[in-house]
Formats: C-alpha cells, sequence, structure tokens
C-alpha cells in the first residue's frame, strides 16, 4: 500500500459528460501529480502541485483542470469527455518539489462511452 | 525538453534468465534517472535510481549503470522470478527544474516457470 488514495476505482459516463478525481496523498506529502495511462500513449505527465500551487505542466488538455486543496488533497476536473479520454488516471504524491521519489495511488478507470 | 525510450516489449523469459531491458534518454545536463516498476492492478512503485554519471542502482536483484557516453540506462537481472513479471518503466525529469517525472512507454517482463 502507497499510502496515496484515488477515488473511484472506476468511473462510466457518457461522451460529454464532466467528471472528477479525487486524490489523497500520502500523510506529509506536499507534491501532487497527475498521470494518464492509456495503451497507445503510454503514461502521460498532466500536472504538478506543490502545497496548493501549480509547479508544472505537461501534457494537459484545456478541458482538464486540476487543484489541490489546504488539506492537500487534490482533484482533477475532466469535462466535455471525449472517447479519447478513456484511460487510467494515476495520482502520485512526494514529500519534496522535485518529485523523484513518487507514490502512485492505484489510479481510476475512466471509461467514456 | 527531456525525453526517454525504452524497448519494446513484450518480452517473455523463462525462470532464472538473464534480464536486459534497454533504455535510452535525451536530456539536458545529467538529471537524475530511474526504473519504475508496476505489478498488476497496481500503481509504479520506485524500483531503482541513478544520481550521477557511472553511478550503479540497485535493488532486488535489479541493476541499472548511468552511462553518459552512452545516454543509457539499461536494467538488467541475472536471473528473473516469476514474481518479476511486470511492466518496467524508465524515467526522468521533466524539465531542467526536476520537477515531475517523465516515463517511457513501459515494457512488459512475463517469467514463466
Amino acid at each position: 500500500d502507497s499510502g496515496v488514495t484515488q477515488t473511484p476505482k472506476h468511473l462510466i459516463t457518457a461522451t460529454g459528460q464532466r467528471v472528477t478525481l479525487r486524490c489523497s496523498p500520502r500523510s506529509g506529502d506536499l507534491s501532487v501529480y497527475w498521470y494518464q495511462q492509456s495503451l497507445d500513449q503510454g503514461l502521460q505527465f498532466l500536472i504538478q502541485y506543490y502545497n496548493g500551487e501549480e509547479r508544472a505542466k505537461g501534457n494537459i488538455l484545456e478541458r482538464f483542470s486540476a487543484q489541490q486543496f489546504p488539506d492537500l488533497h487534490s482533484e482533477l476536473n475532466l469535462s466535455s469527455l471525449e472517447l479519447g479520454d478513456s484511460a487510467l488516471y494515476f495520482c502520485a504524491s512526494s514529500a519534496d518539489r522535485n518529485g523523484e521519489k513518487l507514490f502512485f495511488g492505484s489510479g481510476t478507470q475512466l471509461s467514456v462511452l | 525538453g527531456n525525453s526517454v525510450t525504452q524497448m519494446e516489449g513484450p518480452v517473455t523469459l523463462s525462470e532464472e534468465a538473464f534480464l536486459t531491458i534497454n533504455c535510452t534518454y535525451t536530456a539536458t545536463g545529467y538529471p537524475s534517472l530511474f526504473w519504475y516498476v508496476q505489478y498488476p492492478g497496481e500503481g509504479l512503485q520506485l524500483l531503482l535510481k541513478a544520481t550521477k554519471a557511472d553511478d550503479k542502482g540497485s535493488n532486488k536483484g535489479f541493476e541499472a549503470t548511468y552511462r553518459k557516453e552512452t545516454t543509457s540506462f539499461h536494467l538488467e537481472k541475472g536471473s528473473v522470478q516469476v514474481s518479476d513479471s511486470a511492466v518496467y518503466f524508465c524515467a526522468l525529469p521533466f524539465g531542467q527544474a526536476g520537477t515531475a517525472l517523465i516515463f517511457g512507454k513501459g515494457t512488459t517482463l512475463s517469467v514463466s516457470s
């Protein structure tokens, strides 16, 4: 058990809809990262937050947004969903800003039908 | 920006066989390099890392040496076990600031008894 909790584990929704994925980092970890894993693209870095502030942005679409709350949990919001957004979304946390040792959650499997 | 390329899988081996998974990178400077492993149904976890040229990272019988001349960080294990069956990811920092990690596409290893 990595100590990172992601909910829900599975999500099935329709095109055009909006969903929110939630992540609770390990106790004391200030950095949260979101990744998208798909068969064709592999593991893509989306965005990083450190202590409530956005620190780095990767291949995150404009339809996607994230935030980190004062209690350090994070949410990833995906809107106007398309079939191609179906993927496994991972959250990871680390104690520092540089993210060299990441602890991953078990992921949220999103299916857009 | 930084990038990483690793060999395509799947790699299928018999127990006690020798394993090599190739990884090459492109980076500004000399960033730390990592191997992460993903067991079925789980998130990624750190396997080993090397922080400078000629460093050898090792863990659980796996080794990888940071070679700046060939920009490589190949993963090796002398005698694989069935329990090593997993997906292996090579990784390095996203950018020069060292925030977050970017991952290769992953190599699936399947070990049979």
